[in-house]
């Protein structure tokens, strides 16, 4: 299995330009988890999906935030407009919804945004 | 919610047996403890779950005591490559947010 994909790897951006980052979870998982990374606060999760609908987006920072799941092989996470204090790892992660199912993350996007 | 305790970090040597103590005093009944693994760069990875008393896998062991208060991850002979973060998570996905969220984790160093 080729795990949980990730795109792009990085990505650099100016201030108020729209970000679109892009998460192809392992196939059959039906759990599916955007988290956010930076070294002041730790992972945080920021929403996650089952069977491709919205579960909790209440750690989605503001509305600049919004994230979609149209179907079981894909999810974006966008921001727009994006502000330096975005800069972060943002990471997906899926999962198969049964009792002891770890999470299964990507490898990230390192965002910088200037 | 079911917070969960660490130390911040850890020091340890090459060949030595590491034991990290995660405490969960508010653990429900029906919560696993999972333990996950951070590498510079990448995302966290699985490393072992457990219910009770003692799971081992061929990375690691975790030690659960009866009243599931705690866990412990042991990791035998470590090497430099398993310099790290390590989390504790309890719960699991029906538990919703509160069995997701990563603590601050340990960072273990080990030295040559």
């Amino acid at each position: 299995d080729a795990g949980v994909i990730q795109s792009p790897r990085h990505e650099v951006t100016e201030m108020g330009q729209e970000v679109t980052l892009r998460c192809k979870p392992i196939s059959g998982h039906d759990y599916l988890f955007w988290y956010r990374q930076t070294m002041m606060r730790g992972l945080e999760l920021l929403i996650y999906f089952n069977n491709n609908v919205p579960i909790d987006d209440s750690g989605m920072p503001e509305d600049r935030f919004s994230a979609k799941m149209p179907n079981a092989s894909f999810s974006t996470l966008k921001i727009q407009p994006s502000e330096p204090r975005d800069s972060a790892v943002y990471f997906c992660a899926s999962s198969f919804g049964g009792e002891v199912s770890p999470l299964h993350f990507g490898n990230g996007t390192r965002l910088t945004v200037t | 919610l079911a917070k969960t305790t660490q130390p911040i970090s850890m020091d340890s040597y090459e060949g030595q047996e590491v034991n990290i103590t995660c405490s969960h005093n508010n653990i429900a009944t029906n919560d696993y403890i999972t333990w996950y693994q951070q590498f510079p760069s990448q995302g966290p990875r699985f490393i072992i779950q457990g219910y009770k008393t003692k799971v081992t896998n061929e990375v690691a062991s975790l030690f659960i005591p009866a009243d599931r208060k705690s866990s412990t991850l042991s990791l035998p002979r470590v090497s430099l490559s398993d310099t790290a973060v390590y989390y504790c998570l309890v719960g699991d996905i029906s538990a919703g947010r509160r069995a997701l969220t990563f603590g601050s984790g340990t960072r273990l160093q080990v030295q040559p």
